[in-house]
């Protein structure tokens, strides 16, 4: 069965660092890969996905994410992460008619 | 452009009243289009999608129903809430077809409900 997996459900860094959100995922075929945010309150958005092609996928706000067909990943990075990229993040992956997605990573950042 | 509308935005109703919350796609033509739960703390449960005019399918048996009773408009409603039934409702629609994997989803606003 499709299944996405983010294992870690509250990370915290400093204004400035470095950022990393993990995900993996379950999928018979090729996969579609998504990143989303969500800003409290607020809807999903789409920050990136990958389809096919470059594995290193860039998207929007300065975030990328790397596909890793040996490791079934699909980790997200921002290299310096800003005060206002506190929010929660999904990661899915496309299923027929649908998304399977992950429970979610809360983000804090401290100043 | 394509844009998402629902409403209400917030919405507070006693236990065993009727639901019924609207989501309207404009810009796009024959959608598919999804209703998503998001209970406090959780990730999305996926409760309902339609390909097409009068087709739904649900994922979730439960006391909620949907309607597709235009191409760019989705219905959730209950006739009887639930206190299980508070949450952050989601609508989100994609370009519909094929309904194949890669179709990437794009979500409306939020509707939150209160069951009181």
């Amino acid at each position: 069965a499709q299944s996405v997996t983010q294992p870690d459900i509250h990370i915290t860094v400093s204004e400035g660092a470095s950022l990393e959100l993990r995900c993996n995922y379950s999928y018979g075929a090729t996969p579609y890969l998504f990143w989303y945010v969500q800003s409290p309150g607020q809807g999903l958005q789409l920050l990136l996905k990958y389809f096919s092609g470059d594995t290193l996928v860039q998207g929007i706000k300065g975030f990328e994410a790397e596909f890793k067909r040996s490791q079934s990943s699909f980790n997200l990075r921002k290299p310096s992460v800003h005060w206002s990229d506190a929010a929660e993040y999904f990661c899915a992956v496309g299923g027929y008619n649908k998304l399977i997605f992950g429970a979610g990573t809360r983000l804090a950042v401290h100043p | 452009s394509q844009t998402i509308h629902q409403w209400p935005a917030t919405l507070v109703q006693p236990v065993g009243s009727p639901l019924s919350l609207e989501c309207t796609v404009e810009g796009t033509s024959n959608p598919n289009l999804y209703w998503y739960r998001q209970a406090a703390g959780r990730g999305l449960q996926l409760l309902f999608y339609s390909v097409g005019i009068g087709q739904i399918s649900s994922e979730v048996p439960q006391n909620l129903s949907a309607s597709r009773p235009q191409d760019r408009q989705f219905i959730l409603s209950s006739k009887k809430l639930l206190l299980s039934d508070s949450g952050f409702y989601l609508c989100a629609w994609s370009s519909g077809g094929s309904g194949g994997a890669s179709e990437t989803q794009y979500f409306g606003p939020g509707t939150r409900l209160l069951v009181l």
